[in-house]
């Protein structure tokens, strides 16, 4: 079965500090999509980023960057330089590969609150 | 991308009464799209998968007579939530996939008094 962990229930930084949302997944396939969705207070997910099982390098967007480790099963999350505006809820998710009812499935973690304060 | 499209965005009703919320594709057609809840503080949580001209697929421990889904267009899914009680108060959101993506809705609150 897939599961989706965010041990991290919330996290506070203060501006401009670097901080890392961590997640850990488990899936017995062999292919397989991440993904991250924003959550902000107004409550639409906003798409960040995928992932697919066979791709792990690493990705940076301007201040996102994302870290793919299949030996330990992790798709961590790293923010640089955080500003106000990255407060939101974060989900982890992870999908199998595929338009049938398992591929249509997605599958989120408990998501991370992050709190930038000024 | 995807642009999906959610109605009502908030909604109140008295207990026992029906609630129907709309989400529709504004980019392109849709055969297939996705029915969340998320309570509060929790993660969302898959309700049904809406087939365009067939039955919606449920998933287990989800009341099918009580979330109706109608995808009669493929631009448009339905969740009437039917004799609706507190505890379906929740923030029901959908989506649809662009390739292996899912993309979300601005979602709707729903308060049941």
């Amino acid at each position: 079965a897939q599961k989706v962990t965010q041990a991290q229930t919330e996290i506070s930084v203060v501006e401009k500090e670097d901080v890392t949302l961590d997640c850990v997944y488990e899936t017995r396939d062999t292919t397989y999509y991440l993904f991250w969705y924003k959550q902000p207070p107004s409550g639409e997910l906003v798409f960040l980023i995928r992932r697919n099982s066979f791709d792990e390098q690493n990705e940076i967007s301007g201040r996102y960057s994302w870290n793919f480790q299949k030996s330990t099963s992790s798709f961590n999350f790293t923010i640089t330089a955080s500003q106000v505006v990255d407060s939101a809820v974060y989900f982890c998710a992870l999908s199998e590969e595929g338009t049938n009812a398992r591929g249509n499935k997605l599958v989120f973690g408990a998501g991370t609150i992050l709190r930038v304060k000024s | 991308g995807a642009v999906v499209s959610q109605h009502p965005s908030r909604v109140i009703c008295k207990s026992g009464t029906s609630v129907k919320i709309e989400c529709r594709s504004l980019d392109f057609q849709a055969t297939t799209m996705f029915w969340y809840r998320q309570f509060p503080k929790q993660s969302l949580m898959l309700m049904a998968t809406s087939n365009e001209g067939s039955k919606a697929t449920y998933e287990q421990g989800v009341e099918k007579d009580k979330f109706l889904i109608n995808h009669a267009s493929l631009t448009l899914s339905t969740l009437t939530v039917t004799s609706a009680h507190p505890e379906d108060s929740s923030f029901y959101i959908c989506s649809k996939k662009n390739k292996e993506t899912q993309y979300f809705g601005p979602g709707t609150r729903l308060l049941v008094l």
